[in-house]
C-alpha cells in the first residue's frame, strides 16, 4: 500500500497567488482530515469529510480556505488569495472509520508552503 | 486551547533510560491516542487506549489513562538513539475527529 500521498511536497509562492494541496487517501478508507502544523499554533485539524462529505469544517481559518473531496480517491485544499501568515505544513491523513469505533489515522508526508 | 497538552514540551535522556510523558485532557473523552513524529515527516500512530482502560503495552510502549485526573503518560523503556523524535497525544470526544496536543520533543544521546 502506497500510503497517503500529497503533493506537492513543496510549494513557494507569493503573496496574492492561488494555492491548491492535493491529497490522495489510502484506499478502502472512508474518512479524510487536512491538517495545520505551525510552531506557533502546533497541529490544527482545518476539516474532515466522512464519506466524501465535509462533516466539520470549524477549523478553516476563514473565507480564504476551501476545501474539496469530490470521491474517495481525492480530496484538495485550495488557499486563494494566500498569504505569508498561511506558510507551515499541510498535512492529509485518513482513516476507515466505522460506526462506534475509531480507527488510527494515516498521515501523509506532508506539504511545505511557503508564502513569501 | 488544545484539548491534550503534553509535559514536559522537551525531554533530554540518555539512550537506555526510559523516557516517560504526560498528557492531561479537558473533558471526557472515548479514547485517547499516541503519535510519533519523526523530523520533517508526517506522524504515526503508536498506541491507543479506550476510555474503560487504565494501562496498555505494545513492545517498549506503555501507556497509562486515568480518568478521573484526565490525564495519560507514555512510557519508552530502553530508548535508543531512533526513538527521538516528538510525541502527540489526541484525544476523541466521539465527534468523529480527534484533537492533538502541542506534543513533546524527545531527544535521546547515543
Amino acid at each position: 500500500d502506497a500510503g497517503v500521498i500529497q503533493s506537492p511536497r513543496h510549494e513557494v509562492t507569493e503573496m496574492g497567488q492561488e494555492v491548491t494541496l492535493r491529497c490522495k487517501p489510502i484506499s478502502g478508507h472512508n474518512s479524510l482530515f487536512w491538517y495545520r502544523q505551525t510552531m506557533m499554533r502546533g497541529l490544527e485539524l482545518l476539516i474532515y469529510f466522512n464519506n466524501n462529505v465535509p462533516i466539520d469544517d470549524s477549523g478553516m481559518p476563514e473565507d480564504r480556505f476551501s476545501a474539496k473531496m469530490p470521491n474517495a480517491s481525492f480530496s484538495t485544499l485550495k488557499i486563494q488569495p494566500s498569504e505569508p501568515r498561511d506558510s507551515a505544513v499541510y498535512f492529509c491523513a485518513s482513516s476507515r472509520r466505522l460506526a462506534g469505533s475509531y480507527n488510527e489515522q494515516f498521515f501523509g508526508p506532508g506539504t511545505r508552503l511557503t508564502v513569501l | 486551547s488544545q484539548q491534550g497538552e503534553e509535559d514536559p514540551q522537551a525531554l533530554s535522556i540518555q539512550e537506555g533510560e526510559n523516557a516517560t510523558m504526560n498528557c492531561s485532557y479537558k473533558t471526557s473523552i472515548n479514547n485517547l491516542q499516541w503519535y510519533r513524529q519523526n523530523s520533517g515527516r508526517g506522524l504515526v500512530h503508536l498506541i491507543l487506549i479506550r476510555s474503560n482502560e487504565r494501562e496498555k503495552h505494545s513492545g517498549r510502549l506503555r501507556v497509562t489513562l486515568d480518568t478521573s485526573k484526565k490525564s495519560s503518560s507514555l512510557l519508552i523503556t530502553a530508548s535508543r538513539a531512533a526513538d527521538t523524535a516528538s510525541y502527540f497525544c489526541a484525544t476523541d470526544a466521539g465527534a468523529g475527529k480527534s484533537t492533538f496536543g502541542d506534543g513533546t520533543t524527545l531527544t535521546v544521546k547515543p
